[in-house]
C-alpha cells in the first residue's frame, strides 16, 4: 500500500499571500495524484488531477506540480473562500487508492 | 448537472447491517465507474470501495473485505453498498463519488450519509 504524508498538517496564511502545501508518496506514483478541498460540512471536491490539471471550473490562481515522489498545490494569492482541508491522493497502485491526512489552511 | 444522492444511513447496532443507496442523474451512469469513500468524524478521507461501469468488477479495501457488498442497477442509474457485520469503526460519512473513465480519481462526490455503529 502506497503511503500518502501531507504537511504541514496545519499552515496559517494570510489573505493575498501564497500558500504552499506539500504531499509525499511512500514511493513513486510518477503524476498519479489528485488534489481535492473540503470545506466544513461539505462533501471533498476536485482540484486537479494527472499532478498539474485543473479541474473544470477551477480558477488559476490553484496550481500543482511535482512527479515521482514529491508534489505541491499552490494558491498563488489566497481568497476568504480557499480557507479550508486540502487532501492528496494516489491513484498509480490500486487497490488501495489512498489519500493524505489533510492539510488544514486557515486564516493567518 | 452531475448529481450523486445518498441515502440509507442511520444508527445501527454492532453485528447489524446497512444498505446505502446513491441514486446519479445528469450523465450516462453506465460509463463511469462508482467509489464509495468514507470520513470518520473529525477524520481524514477513506477509499472503501470501487465498482466497474459494467457492475463487472469490484474491489475493496481490506477493512471491509467479506463484510461490505458494492452492486449497481445501470437500469435504475443506482448504486449500492450493503455493509453486514458492522463495527464501531465503520462510524462515517459515506461519499459516493463518480470515477472518470481516463482516470482512478474522483471528479464528482455526493453530499454523503452518515453512519453511526453504536449500542
Amino acid at each position: 500500500e502506497i503511503v500518502m504524508t501531507q504537511s504541514p498538517a496545519t499552515l496559517s496564511v494570510s489573505p493575498g499571500e501564497r500558500a504552499t502545501l506539500s504531499c509525499r508518496a511512500s514511493q513513486s506514483i510518477s503524476n498519479t495524484l489528485a488534489w481535492y478541498q473540503q470545506k466544513p460540512g461539505q462533501a471533498p471536491r476536485l482540484l486537479i488531477y494527472g499532478a498539474s490539471t485543473r479541474a473544470t471550473g477551477i480558477p488559476a490562481r490553484f496550481s500543482g506540480s511535482g512527479s515521482g515522489t514529491e508534489f505541491t498545490l499552490t494558491i498563488s494569492s489566497l481568497q476568504s473562500e480557499d480557507f479550508a482541508v486540502y487532501y492528496c491522493q494516489q491513484y498509480k497502485n490500486w487497490p488501495p487508492y489512498t489519500f493524505g491526512q489533510g492539510t488544514k489552511l486557515e486564516i493567518k | 448537472e452531475v448529481q450523486l444522492v445518498e441515502s440509507g444511513g442511520g444508527v445501527v447496532q454492532p453485528g447489524g447491517s446497512l444498505r446505502l443507496s446513491c441514486a446519479a442523474s445528469g450523465f450516462i451512469f453506465d460509463d463511469y465507474g462508482i467509489h464509495w469513500v468514507r470520513q470518520a468524524p473529525g477524520k481524514g478521507l477513506e477509499w472503501v470501495s470501487l465498482i466497474s461501469a459494467s457492475g463487472e468488477s469490484t474491489y475493496y479495501v481490506d477493512s471491509v473485505k467479506g463484510r461490505f457488498t458494492i452492486t449497481r442497477d445501470n437500469s435504475k442509474n443506482s448504486l449500492h453498498l450493503q455493509m453486514n457485520r458492522l463495527r464501531a469503526e465503520d462510524t462515517a460519512i459515506y461519499y459516493c463519488a463518480r470515477r472518470p473513465p481516463y482516470g482512478d480519481y474522483v471528479d464528482y462526490w455526493g453530499q454523503g450519509t452518515l453512519v453511526t455503529v453504536s449500542s
